[in-house]
């Protein structure tokens, strides 16, 4: 059972525009979300993330939304600049638990 | 500013061979972790540290073990390799918080298994 789940494998879009980057879990407990942008050949790095005690979190380009009730997160990307093509996972952990569970990605990229 | 460093960065093991993976961490961070990422999935956790002397298994423990001896170490073992473990490898750390943690990951080892 997959617990944070990406259904979308990849996305495409047009420099300038917005991406939109969606993530969906099942589990309750979980409290804390982040996205993670991850380059070929390099490690993933931390890009943003959300406490469930918010529902908007904004840093620069980059903004998090996040729906309790419908457990999904979605990550805004505006303006999307080639640069920002790469793999974005989604992860979620619980309170005080060390752990968190990634989401199999998606690949965006966004063409000149 | 190191972060999270991983050796070997490249490996090819042929059947039934052994090696470890080496991570060391800068940041005095308490949490360590070991993923692995096949082709075109997620990270998968491997096994994790909370501290020095403790670890615990993840998803995906078959066929690893792992030791934290130190805050700064945490190197991941594979025995009798398989032609399944071929995989991108990435340690991480991370200071877990109330407020949730950031995990820092080193930059991957890349290993083939034939």
């Amino acid at each position: 059972d997959q617990q944070v789940k990406q259904n979308s494998p990849s996305l495409s879009v047009q420099e300038g525009r917005i991406s939109i980057l969606n993530c969906d879990y099942t589990n309750s407990m979980f409290d804390y979300f982040l996205w993670y942008k991850k380059y070929p050949a390099e490690g993933p790095t931390f890009l943003i993330s959300i406490s469930s005690i918010k529902d908007k979190n904004e840093d620069g380009r980059f903004t998090v939304f996040l729906n309790k009730s419908a457990k999904h997160l979605s990550l805004h990307i505006v303006p999307s600049q080639p640069g920002d093509s790469a793999v974005y996972f989604c992860a979620a952990s619980e309170a005080n638990a060390g752990k968190s569970t990634f989401g199999d990605g998606t690949t965006l990229t966004v063409k000149p | 500013n190191a972060g999270v460093t991983q050796t070997p960065k490249f490996r090819i093991l042929k059947i039934g061979q052994s090696m470890t993976l080496q991570c060391t961490q800068d940041m005095n961070h308490n949490y360590m972790y070991w993923y692995r990422q096949d082709p075109g999935m997620g990270l998968k956790l491997i096994y994790y540290s909370v501290g020095a002397g403790i670890t615990d298994k993840g998803e995906v423990p078959n066929g690893y073990n792992v030791s934290r001896s130190t805050t700064e170490d945490f190197p991941l073992r594979l025995e009798l390799a398989a032609p399944s473990q071929t995989s991108v490898y990435f340690c991480a750390s991370s200071y877990t918080r109330s407020s949730g943690n950031t995990i820092y990951f080193g930059e991957g080892s890349w290993l083939t298994v034939v």
